[in-house]
């Protein structure tokens, strides 16, 4: 089984809403992202866990909280988010996190609409 | 700092043409070099990588890559290209030291039948 999983599909929120992004794979991989990408551009990484721990935050608002409650999980907690938040939001994991090693996996990622 | 640039920012082509994609990396050291793709409301899958060894790498759907250290290139190429292959193509690069991919700004292939 190589998929990563992301739940919803989309989601609609608006400014003042608190959400939740979920993502899983079963892959037994111990490095977990999320990306954001808008239309036509390239995925922008934003956050990365390594064994479950947080090892990168790539200077993202603290509106987007990420949690990884175990190694398959990994969530993305919205609030008070922008209109200019919204994007397609992806999930990908990796048998570790060096990346000259190992290959992502992407997830079909949730497409988020800020109202 | 690490980045990528892909050269053609959009690509049309009719059916059976040859397709060549441009993808260079400016970083010093050892890298790693991939290649995904996007097709319509899909997401990203990998298409070929390469890590060592043989720097022509064979990918899924017909499609090859050609590392070239000297030019610090690595394009994607297919013989004949289908209307199926209508998608965005990113070039990423990985190194030994990060953690993070780096994505070039994409290509968007448009096939004509």
């Amino acid at each position: 089984d190589t998929e990563v999983t992301q739940t919803p599909k989309h989601l609609v929120m608006g400014m003042t809403n608190k959400k939740s992004l979920k993502c899983e794979q079963h892959m037994g991989h111990r490095a977990m992202y999320w990306y954001k990408q808008k239309a036509k551009k390239p995925p922008e990484l934003m956050f990365v866990y390594s064994y479950e721990k947080l090892s990168i935050n790539e200077s993202v608002p603290s509106r987007f909280s990420p949690e990884c409650p175990n190694s398959s999980l990994l969530n993305l907690h919205l609030h008070a988010l922008q209109p200019e938040d919204s994007a397609l939001y992806l999930c990908a994991s990796s048998q570790d996190s060096v990346t000259a090693l190992y290959e992502q996996y992407f997830g079909p990622g949730t497409r988020l609409t800020v109202t | 700092a690490q980045s990528v640039s892909q050269h053609n920012h959009h690509v049309i082509l009719s059916e059976a043409a040859s397709l060549e994609l441009g993808c260079n990396y400016s970083y010093g050291g050892t890298v790693n070099l991939f290649w995904y793709v996007q097709y319509p409301g899909q997401h990203l899958q990998l298409l070929l990588k390469y890590f060592s060894g043989d720097p022509l790498v064979k990918g899924i759907k017909g499609f090859e890559a050609e590392f070239i250290k000297s030019k610090f290139s690595f394009n994607l190429r297919k013989p004949s290209v289908q209307w199926s292959d209508t998608a965005e193509y990113f070039c990423a690069v990985g190194d030994q030291a990060g953690t993070a991919l780096i994505f070039g700004k994409g290509t968007t292939l448009s096939v004509s039948s």
